[in-house]
């Protein structure tokens, strides 16, 4: 029963390169999500998906892109990494249902330099 | 969205019962209230929700006025290992039943010998 899987758990990245931040759950949750934290801050919500085909914007959504192909995977990109994207990233999953309770994973840890 | 307010941090003590007040005074009819629990580099894990009155569980108690505009986390006789930061959520409800949940700065608890 893995639950919500992030990879990598760590990666450094040089201004202006790209990536993508891995997330799968197993658990056919249909409501996926990436939040940032910054030292000493709560997490703020980048973009989040209600179901394969959908996603839409959170807080935070600039400088980054999602898409949701499939229910399991929810991958975050990065196409121009920007030092002021340096944090922990970490992705959720519910099932969606009202008040359904949020299922983290244990993050990437990101750094732009 | 409806917001939250947290104290930033709160000590105590092995033993003693720690209670951790949150304020949502624009909380709609529909939403439930959720508390987080997140340990150092790992993501936050549920706790505990409640819509009114006391919910309780094995791990905690939550205490929700007739008002709803607030409500109250109590953790009975903590240890070392409850040391972490506590997060309140309000979520915002949607026809589907889906929740855009967002974070605040949640509460830095420290628990001391």
């Amino acid at each position: 029963n893995a639950g919500v899987t992030q990879t990598p758990k760590f990666q450094v990245l040089k201004t202006g390169q790209s990536m993508t931040l891995q997330c799968a759950q197993d658990m056919n949750h249909e409501y996926m999500s990436w939040y940032r934290q910054d030292p000493g801050m709560g997490l703020r919500l980048i973009h989040y998906s209600v179901g394969a085909g959908i996603t839409d914007q959170g807080e935070v959504p600039n400088g980054y892109n999602v898409s949701r192909s499939t229910t399991e995977d929810f991958p975050l990109r990065l196409l121009s990494a920007a030092p002021s994207q340096t944090s922990v990233y970490f992705c959720a999953s519910s099932p969606g249902r009202q008040n359904s309770p949020l299922h983290f994973g244990n993050g990437t840890r990101l750094t732009v330099t | 969205l409806a917001k939250t307010t947290q104290p930033i941090s709160m000590d105590s003590y092995e033993g003693q019962e720690v209670n951790i007040t949150c304020s949502h005074n624009n909380i709609a009819t529909n939403d439930y209230i959720t508390w987080y629990q997140q340990f150092p580099s790992q993501g936050p894990r549920f706790i505990i929700q409640g819509y009114k009155t006391k919910v309780t569980n094995e791990v905690a108690s939550l205490f929700i006025p007739a008002d709803r505009k607030s409500s109250t986390l109590s953790l009975p006789r903590v240890s070392l290992s409850d040391t972490a930061v506590y997060y309140c959520l309000v979520g915002e409800g949607k026809n589907t039943g889906f929740q855009k949940l967002v974070f605040g700065t949640g509460t830095r608890l420290l628990v001391s010998p």
